[in-house]
């Protein structure tokens, strides 16, 4: 089976742009979770989806956005970039209500 | 809110010493407590985890505890190797869901 893909692995953005990252789960697993690790704030809950619906969001601006489709591939957006976006963006899937994640190799976002 | 606290930040041993990681949660209703290792430029990986049902759970050279009462988990490796060497994450969860609360991380190096 393949693992958690995310795309783009790389990318730099300025202050006030956006961005959206892609997620592709692993095949069958339903639910799809976000999270942002910086070195500072470590690993950061941002959002769960299961069944194209959020189900928990953490606790960041609205500037973070999320969805999931059909076909359980989700993404997030993050608008009006600051400085302090910059993270490793790490999506994680899982078979259904499990607790246990499987983690993609992230998306690495530098806001210059 | 929910918060979980984990010590040491870093930890350095010898090879072959064991090593332990202690956390410590704040939400009464968590009911699982996962431990991800993550190696320098990977993504994070479930290492082992234990429910709220169980006090204690093995897998080879890696144990984990719990004590409800006092909201305290704790990851043990015995015998450890160069290759134990990485950052280690704690979390806790209600299961039915997939917002994980991490720790902060343990820096763990073990020297030959």
């Amino acid at each position: 089976k393949a693992g958690v893909t995310q795309t783009p692995r790389y990318l730099i953005k300025t202050r006030g742009q956006q961005v959206t990252l892609s997620c592709s789960p692993i095949s069958g697993h339903r639910s799809v979770s976000w999270y942002q690790q910086t070195p500072g704030q470590g690993l950061q809950f941002l959002f769960e989806y299961f069944s194209e619906t959020q189900r928990n969001k953490g606790n960041f601006p609205g500037r973070f956005s999320g969805r999931q489709f059909s076909n359980s591939r989700s993404e997030m957006n993050v608008s009006t970039l600051e400085l302090g976006d910059s993270a490793l963006y790490l999506c994680a899937s899982s078979p259904s209500n499990t607790g246990e994640l499987f983690f993609g190799e992230g998306s690495r976002l530098t806001v210059l | 809110g929910e918060n979980v606290e984990q010590h040491p930040s870093t930890l350095s041993v010898q090879e072959g010493d064991s090593a332990v990681i202690k956390c410590t949660y704040s939400d009464s209703a968590s009911n699982y407590f996962p431990w991800y290792k993550q190696e320098l430029g990977k993504r994070p990986q479930l290492i082992i985890d234990i429910r709220s049902n169980v006090g204690e759970k093995k897998d080879q050279r890696i144990a984990v505890t719990l004590n409800k009462t006092a909201k305290h988990f704790s990851l043990h490796i015995t015998e450890t190797q160069p290759e134990d060497s990485a950052v280690y994450f704690c979390a806790a969860s209600i299961w039915e869901t997939d917002k994980l609360i991490f720790g902060t991380g343990t820096r763990l190096q073990v020297f030959p």
